[in-house]
């Protein structure tokens, strides 16, 4: 079965500093791999995607993230955090069975930024 | 092109009541999902809908319904409400019943008293 789990429910960083934000996948199959960020009392928004073209894959905002199956994680980064960038992120798994597809999130990592 | 729409933001009901929210669909796409977020969880997939039709469920009693309508847009009905249904409520579509990418609307905030 396709679970994700996010390592850590909250972290703070300074304005500036490298944003890491932890995310471990289980699939016995290659997985489709998904970052979402949710900005406060908003819906949803995608901010990038791993569908194995490529290991590291560029989303939006300046956000990356690395597809490593050695070590069966997705764990996103950006270089230098901005005060904008403060909000819920979760990472997510794509589940396909043959009628239908659904998103397993993880919990969320709350985000904050300090001045 | 829109973006998937939900009405309304805010909603307030009591307990056994019933609720209708409502979803539409970007542009394009012909497939509805519902999630429930519960608070500080991740969202939870109730149900897809591809072509006015169910095709997927997840582990939510019978008294969580859904419609699709022609126009692709969609409805959650949820009867005899508990409060532990207090929640954001998530529609998302895409444009295909496997594609695997899903694009989220800004929800609707149920508040069961």
């Amino acid at each position: 079965a396709q679970s994700v789990t996010q390592l850590g429910s909250h972290v703070s960083v300074s304005e500036g500093a490298l944003v890491l934000l932890r995310c471990n996948y289980s699939s016995s199959v290659p997985p489709y791999l998904f970052w979402y960020v949710q900005y406060p009392n908003q819906g949803l928004q995608l901010l990038l995607k791993y569908t194995s073209a490529a290991t590291l894959v560029k989303g939006i905002n300046g956000f990356e993230a690395e597809f490593k199956k050695s070590e069966t994680s997705f764990h996103l980064t950006k270089p230098s955090a901005h005060m904008s960038d403060a909000a819920e992120y979760f990472c997510a798994v794509s589940r396909t069975s043959s009628s239908a597809s659904k998103i397993i999130f993880g919990s969320g990592t709350r985000l904050s930024i300090r001045p | 092109e829109t973006g998937v729409t939900q009405s309304p933001t805010h909603l307030i009901k009591t307990r056994g009541q019933q609720v209708t929210l409502r979803c539409s669909s970007q542009s394009g796409h012909n497939t509805v999902s519902w999630y429930q977020q519960a608070l500080g969880q991740g969202p939870q997939f109730i149900f897809q809908y591809y072509r006015e039709e169910e095709n997927g469920r997840g582990n939510f009693p019978p008294r969580f319904s859904g419609l699709q309508f022609p126009n692709y847009s969609s409805e959650l009905n949820v009867n005899a409400l508990e409060l532990d249904d207090s929640a954001l409520y998530l529609c998302a579509s895409s444009p295909g019943q496997l594609t695997d990418t899903q694009y989220f609307g800004p929800g609707t905030r149920l508040t069961v008293l």
